[in-house]
């Protein structure tokens, strides 16, 4: 069973840019979770998403981020006309249940974006 | 909102030394806390994870409390080795699962 695969592991974006960042889930999983880590910081929660639904996006910055995570294929996060601000590495994170306290999340490897 | 505290930010020991990482949240309505390692440009290690209802966790060298209702967690390294050397991250999870992450311990462990 192959692990929660993200890609493309690093993206160079110039600012004004779009990026697109991709999160396969583990087999079986239909919960994703997307996080941002700054330089120096703890991961922070951006999106959790079902299948074809948004379930909580209060981590998400209110302008130019976007998250879908389609019936097919995978899940993507969505930056558009980036700054520099937005270098940061995005995990994403798989989980098969809610709610259960011996859940937990399977980290991707992560996505390193940097925005010239 | 919860709030993960994690001290110290930074920690250098000699080889061998046993040390104390701690962790504290503000909110003690969690379903679990789990420990994880990063390395330097890597992704998360999953170390220990303490449900709600437990006290504390065991995995070789590794051990893991929880005080709920103080809302506080350490992680307990027994004789450290330089390959342990890492970021040391403390999580909680909340409504709908997701994590609230401290901003790490950075451990280095000198030969």
């Amino acid at each position: 069973n192959a692990g929660v695969m993200q890609n493309p592991r690093h993206l160079v974006r110039r600012r004004g840019q779009e990026a697109r960042l991709r999160c396969s889930p583990m087999k079986g999983h239909s919960h994703v979770y997307w996080y941002r880590q700054l330089p120096e910081e703890g991961l922070k929660f951006m999106v959790y998403l079902q299948k074809e639904n948004i379930i909580d996006e209060s981590g998400m910055p209110k302008e130019r981020f976007s998250a879908e995570f389609p019936k097919e294929g995978p899940s993507i996060l969505r930056i558009q006309q980036v700054v520099r601000g937005d270098s940061a590495a995005y995990f994403c994170a798989s989980s098969p249940l809610l709610g259960g306290s011996t859940d937990t999340q399977y980290f991707g490897p992560g996505t390193r974006l940097t925005v010239l | 909102k919860q709030e993960v505290t994690q001290i110290p930010a930074a920690l250098s020991v000699p080889e061998g030394e046993n040390l104390v990482l701690n962790c504290s949240f503000t909110d003690s309505a969690i379903y679990n806390l789990q420990w994880f390692r990063q390395d330097p440009g890597k992704g998360l290690t999953s170390l220990l994870l303490i449900q709600s209802s437990q006290r504390e966790q065991t995995s070789g060298r590794l051990n893991a409390s929880l005080d709920k209702s103080s809302g506080r967690s350490t992680l307990y390294i027994a004789a450290s080795q330089p390959g342990d050397s890492a970021t040391y991250l403390c999580a909680v999870t909340g409504n709908f699962n997701k994590f609230y992450f401290g901003s790490g311990t950075k451990l280095n462990v000198k030969p």
